[in-house]
């Protein structure tokens, strides 16, 4: 069956390193999102992709960057994790239009 | 403001009970429109479209109201498995169907 599939699932890091959160999918979906939730926040875009090679910046995307250089990947790196950016990251992928996305189960990143 | 307003709730209802939920969208731009459901913080799941015409899927019922820019959700009927948070979505499928959430509002159905 397709799916989507982050990792890790969870990670303890510590303030100023770089982390990377990975994301796969299997439907070869065109578009891809990460999405970070904080209690009082609901889920915040922080950067999509319509296709390879194409990136946009959601509303909280600063401190944060993604790469698309196939279909089925969407990383997100944090370029030097900050106490403010701990939180559950979830990757989402949809075909696009009216289609519903479908979502990673998340990560829990927390940064110490 | 945020684009997409919900009331978080909680809202503590009986078994039975019915029970709505309304969303806000400041985005005159959206396009498309989802009720999704979340349950313990796992992963967000599709509950419904939401059409102009509304629709209906078994107990929920879903509205639509472009001109004041408002979504509803009914549940009828309420069951101890509706207890979960129901996220108001609004999608623009001319931006590769960007999705923006609401931040959710919690449903505890008591026996």
């Amino acid at each position: 069956d397709a799916e989507i599939t982050q990792s890790p699932r969870h990670k303890i890091t510590e303030t100023g390193r770089q982390v990377t959160l990975a994301c796969h999918q299997t439907w070869n979906h065109n578009n891809m999102f990460w999405y970070r939730q904080d209690l009082g926040h609901g889920l915040r875009l922080i950067h999509y992709s319509y296709g390879v090679q194409d990136t946009n910046k959601g509303e909280v995307s600063d401190g944060y960057s993604v790469s698309r250089s196939n279909t089925e990947d969407l990383p997100l790196t944090l370029e030097s994790a900050a106490s403010s950016q701990t939180s559950v990251y979830f990757c989402a992928s949809s075909t696009g239009g009216r289609t519903e996305a479908f979502f990673g189960q998340g990560t829990r990143l927390t940064v110490v | 403001r945020k684009e997409v307003e919900q009331d978080p709730g909680p809202f503590n209802v009986p078994e039975g009970a019915t029970v709505a939920f309304n969303c806000t969208y400041s985005n005159s731009a959206s396009q498309s429109f989802f009720w999704y459901r979340q349950d313990c913080r796992k992963e967000p799941k599709l509950l419904m479209s939401v059409y102009s015409s509304g629709n209906e899927d078994g107990r929920f019922t879903a509205q639509l109201n472009r001109a004041s820019q408002y979504i509803s959700l009914l549940i009828r009927d309420s069951k101890l498995s509706d207890s979960a948070t129901y996220l108001c979505v609004v999608g623009f499928y001319n931006q590769g169907g960007k999705l923006i959430f609401g931040q959710g509002t919690e449903l505890s159905v008591k026996p």
